[in-house]
């Protein structure tokens, strides 16, 4: 069916990066934006950044800026998001989402959403 | 960037009671915005999106309102499955998506 599955969960130190993958599964990969989410435990929802898989361009949201890196293989209908320099306060869950259309474009919600990766930064 | 407030945090209501959940914008975000149900332990699950229209398989009993800064989520008669957090997403100011901070439906 169509949905979104996401690599396993990760245990990092302080300091170093983590890379979560997240698979699309029966629908056209490049056609639709892939966002990523977090949700630190006990927290709210916390947008990240997107990226459109049918040119590779991505947006971060500011705090994450230089920080976080997003990419794609269309030949695995795979997107990733690696995180870096990564503190305490990184440990929470990512989601990878699906947004709005590539091409032609179109801007909306998310519709749907993967199971998510949890990570812990833990010395 | 545009700031979502959800209030209240928390909201008490009995089953078969209508709940009211409010959502603003810190400037118009038009009629882009989605609510979105989560539940201990689960990916959140979208709900409503152009503030009022309900995604596919969502029970006639959960409805949107509103447009500019103000919205409002309405669940009529509230069922035990529907206890849990609910949150708002502006999706208009792209390429920039923000999220309320959450309100907490919880059996009274």
């Amino acid at each position: 069916q169509v949905q979104l599955v996401q690599s396993g969960a990760e245990v990092k130190k302080p300091g170093a990066s983590v890379k979560v993958s997240c698979k699309a599964s029966e629908y056209n990969f490049i056609s639709f934006y892939i966002h990523w989410v977090r949700q630190a435990p006990g927290q709210g929802l916390e947008w990240m950044g997107w990226i459109n898989p049918y040119n590779g361009a991505t947006n971060s949201a500011q705090r994450f800026q230089g920080r976080v890196t997003m990419t794609r293989d269309t030949s695995l209908s795979t997107a990733s998001m690696e995180l870096s320099r990564l503190t305490y306060d990184d440990s929470a869950v990512y989601y990878c989402v699906r947004g709005g259309a590539t091409n032609p474009w179109r801007n909306w919600y998310f519709d749907l959403w993967g199971r998510g990766t949890l990570v812990t930064v833990s010395s | 960037e545009i700031v979502m407030t959800q209030s209240p945090a928390t909201l008490s209501v009995s089953p078969g009671e209508r709940a009211t959940l409010s959502c603003r914008a810190s400037q118009s975000v038009s009629s882009s915005l989605a609510w979105y149900q989560q539940k201990p332990g689960q990916a959140p699950r979208l709900l409503i999106y152009g503030a009022s229209t309900r995604a596919t398989g969502i029970p006639a009993r959960f409805s949107g309102s509103g447009s500019g800064t103000e919205f409002t989520l309405t669940i009529s008669s509230l069922q035990f499955e529907d206890f849990a957090v609910y949150y708002c997403q502006q999706y208009n100011n792209w390429p920039v998506y923000t999220f309320g901070q959450g309100t907490k439906l919880e059996i009274k």
